[in-house]
């Protein structure tokens, strides 16, 4: 299992401003993730981040607006950039120790951005 | 791609009542996953259903899955209040080594 801790766990952000969520995790995990929640909605993948190399994005969500990084086996930082209102949303880590193993999910932040 | 669908969206039970909600997906798996998430909260895993026919039951809640049909249930037995939340599905890859791709959700109400 993994054990996953997210900070941030809520903020509140002034528009034009950045934000960076951090991820730990307890153990080295092969694969890592960041989920969107936007309000009312389910959890939309914004990318798999790679140790030691770039992001892999999903379609509508681009490196400049989340830049994220992976430096090693148990962390990983999603930064929500330049944000306006409409990146208020849930933003939650996931991460999978193993090829095949189970997921698991970090407590998630709370962005609200004014 | 692998998509899943939930049904219904939207559940308004009485108290004492069964209900049943479905989650479809479209290809291959043999991994899925319940999760309840409570307005604000993050999720809280329910279940993993890691075989063709695993059934798991914790309280009230049970959940079955059916590979060959692509399809798994969670079973509702005896609503109360406190299952009021919105319970989401997640398929995995056959491979496991792709992200959970999650269904719209199943925004549920219990009402006396």
């Amino acid at each position: 299992s993994a054990v996953i801790s997210q900070k941030p766990s809520r903020d509140i952000c002034q528009r034009g401003t950045s934000l960076t969520i951090q991820c730990q995790v307890d153990s080295q995990v092969t694969m890592m993730f960041w989920y969107r929640q936007q309000p009312g909605q389910s959890l939309t993948l914004i990318a798999t981040a790679n140790q030691g190399s770039e992001a892999t994005y999903e379609s509508g969500f681009v490196i400049d607006k989340f830049p994220i990084s992976r430096p090693n086996l148990t962390f990983s930082t999603l930064t929500v950039s330049n944000m306006s209102p409409e990146d208020s949303s849930i933003y939650l880590c996931s991460a999978k120790p193993s090829l095949g193993s189970e997921a698991f999910f970090g407590q998630g932040t709370r962005l609200t951005v004014v | 791609e692998l998509k899943v669908e939930q049904n219904p969206l939207f559940l308004s039970m009485q108290e004492g009542k069964n209900y049943t909600i479905y989650c479809n997906y479209s290809t291959t798996s043999d991994r899925l996953y319940w999760y309840r998430q409570d307005p604000g909260k993050s999720l809280e895993s329910l279940f993993v259903l890691l075989s063709n026919g695993a059934v798991k039951q914790e309280g009230r809640l049970m959940a079955s899955l059916d590979t060959k049909a692509r399809l798994s249930t969670l079973h509702i037995t005896a609503a109360v209040h406190d299952l009021s939340a919105t319970y989401f599905c997640a398929v995995d890859s056959p491979s496991g080594n792709t992200p959970l791709v999650f269904g719209k959700g199943t925004r549920l109400s219990v009402i006396a």
